[in-house]
């Protein structure tokens, strides 16, 4: 799996957006980004993935470059709850073999009332 | 559905003891994965299944570690004999193997050994 570069830590204000950034730059073709967070004390939780167009679920919004080196993870409303370590994982969809997540260490991402 | 079950939830044992991990994942799941998380190491795949059939386990740290997963409801992780550097918090994970291939985490168990 392609290796990511993801800031140590933020900050952002209640109820802005929070775009946390990710670098990808060897990624392959067949690789989808992944988005994962981690709140504290509790199992990671997935937030979206996307492959070379731009993404949106009810949690939040992926924007990837079109050369796919990197990417953006947008939260459009944060909230305190969103407070939490954000990894960024690139991995293939693989019908049977690796279907397994390596993560790194993340962005903290905190929430500032 | 009540999600990927673990337990226990705390344990806490002491060197040289046997330890024993459960996880019952989602119903209808074909994919169930053990991470250990530390803030050392961070969190890392230990070993996964497919169809209960271990397909990776190039990440347990060594023999002492081992994994079962007898049907498609139950699966273990056994330490024996733990030690203080297995101390750590061990996340269950299962997913359906195709679809967007998302992984539902347990709450973990946190480990501690003496």
């Amino acid at each position: 799996d392609a290796k990511t570069t993801q800031p140590t830590s933020m900050d952002c204000a209640e109820g802005r957006a929070a775009n946390l950034p990710c670098n990808h730059s060897t990624i392959s073709g067949n690789e989808y980004v992944y988005w994962y967070r981690q709140i504290h004390s509790q199992g990671p939780q997935y937030i979206i993935h996307g492959l070379k167009n731009n993404e949106t679920n009810e949690m939040a919004s992926l924007i990837i470059t079109e050369d796919r080196k990197s990417s953006t993870l947008i939260l459009p409303h944060a909230t305190l709850r969103d407070t939490a370590v954000y990894y960024c994982i690139v991995r293939v969809l693989s019908n049977f073999g690796n279907e397994k997540l390596t993560f790194g260490t993340g962005t903290r991402l905190t929430i500032i009332p | 559905d009540a999600g990927v079950i673990q337990s226990p939830r705390h344990e806490v044992t002491e060197m040289g003891q046997e330890v024993t991990l459960r996880c019952k994942p989602i119903s209808g799941h074909n994919s169930l994965f053990w991470y250990r998380q530390t803030m050392m190491r961070g969190l890392e795949l230990l070993i996964y299944f497919n169809n209960n059939v271990p397909i990776d386990d190039s990440g347990m740290p060594e023999d002492r570690f081992s994994a079962k997963m007898p049907n498609a409801s139950f699966s273990t992780l056994k330490i024996q004999p733990s030690e203080p550097r297995d101390s750590a918090v061990y996340f269950c994970a299962s997913s359906f193997g195709r679809a967007n291939n998302e992984q539902f985490f347990g709450p973990g168990t946190r480990l501690t050994v003496l």
